[in-house]
């Protein structure tokens, strides 16, 4: 069974702060990983891929990996309250269509 | 680039009846396009695959008599929800990729199905 475990949260920072979202994974083999954010109500944004072991960085956004450890995980860096929002991490499952396997979403309030 | 638009937005039906959703990739073919269903709260579930040319694949527990997928061209999938029920009630979401050897999903705006 292919997994991806995230913290379902509220993760709730203050305004500037960084905030700090965590995933793992079950599948070895997986070569690409994903971040989502998705508002309330609306369908998953794509903010962030990461396919290296190490860091990736996109504005105030960085993405880290691990693959010996399974690991993934989203930094925001000088968070707003625009970054409330639910954080999906995704990973292809390699079996087929290499169709996204999503996790539970962790939910980030920021709050001023 | 990589559009996906999906209509209606919302719909409002009467239990027993049927509901199609469309989703269209604007800018790019998609030979694969996926249907997910979300619960208030919950994440996204994948119910299906939907590929150009053949049968869709569905995933355990899903109704394929129920939910039934047609990816008539390059374009376009539609998922038509049949005999809806208010448990049917839910976020559908469709998602496409640019071309089978890039991973990434992009999503259409969802439609919000009420059955009353």
């Amino acid at each position: 069974q292919k997994e991806v475990e995230q913290n379902s949260g509220p993760l709730s920072v203050p305004e500037g702060a960084i905030a700090s979202l965590n995933c793992t994974y079950s599948d070895r083999g997986s070569q690409s990983f994903f971040w989502y954010r998705q508002y309330s109500g609306k369908s998953p944004e794509l903010i962030m891929s990461i396919y290296s072991n190490g860091d990736k960085e996109d504005g105030r956004f960085t993405a880290q990996l691990n693959k010996a450890s399974q690991y993934v995980s989203l930094l925001i860096r000088d968070s707003q309250p625009s970054d409330s929002a639910t954080y999906l991490c995704a990973v292809p499952f390699s079996g087929g269509y290499n169709k996204l396997i999503f996790g539970a979403g962790t939910r980030l309030a920021v709050h001023p | 680039g990589a559009v996906v638009s999906q209509h209606p937005s919302w719909v409002i039906c009467k239990s027993g009846t049927s509901v199609k959703i469309e989703c269209r990739s604007l800018d790019f073919q998609a030979t694969t396009m996926f249907w997910y269903r979300q619960f208030p709260k919950q994440s996204l579930m994948l119910m299906a695959t939907s590929n150009e040319g053949s049968k869709a694949t569905y995933e355990q527990g899903v109704e394929k008599d129920k939910f039934l997928i047609n990816h008539a061209s390059l374009t376009l999938s539609t998922l038509t929800v049949t005999s809806a029920h208010p448990e049917d009630s839910s976020f559908y979401i469709c998602s496409a990729r640019l071309r089978n050897r890039d991973v990434r999903a992009f999503f259409g705006q969802g439609t919000r199905l009420t059955v009353v």
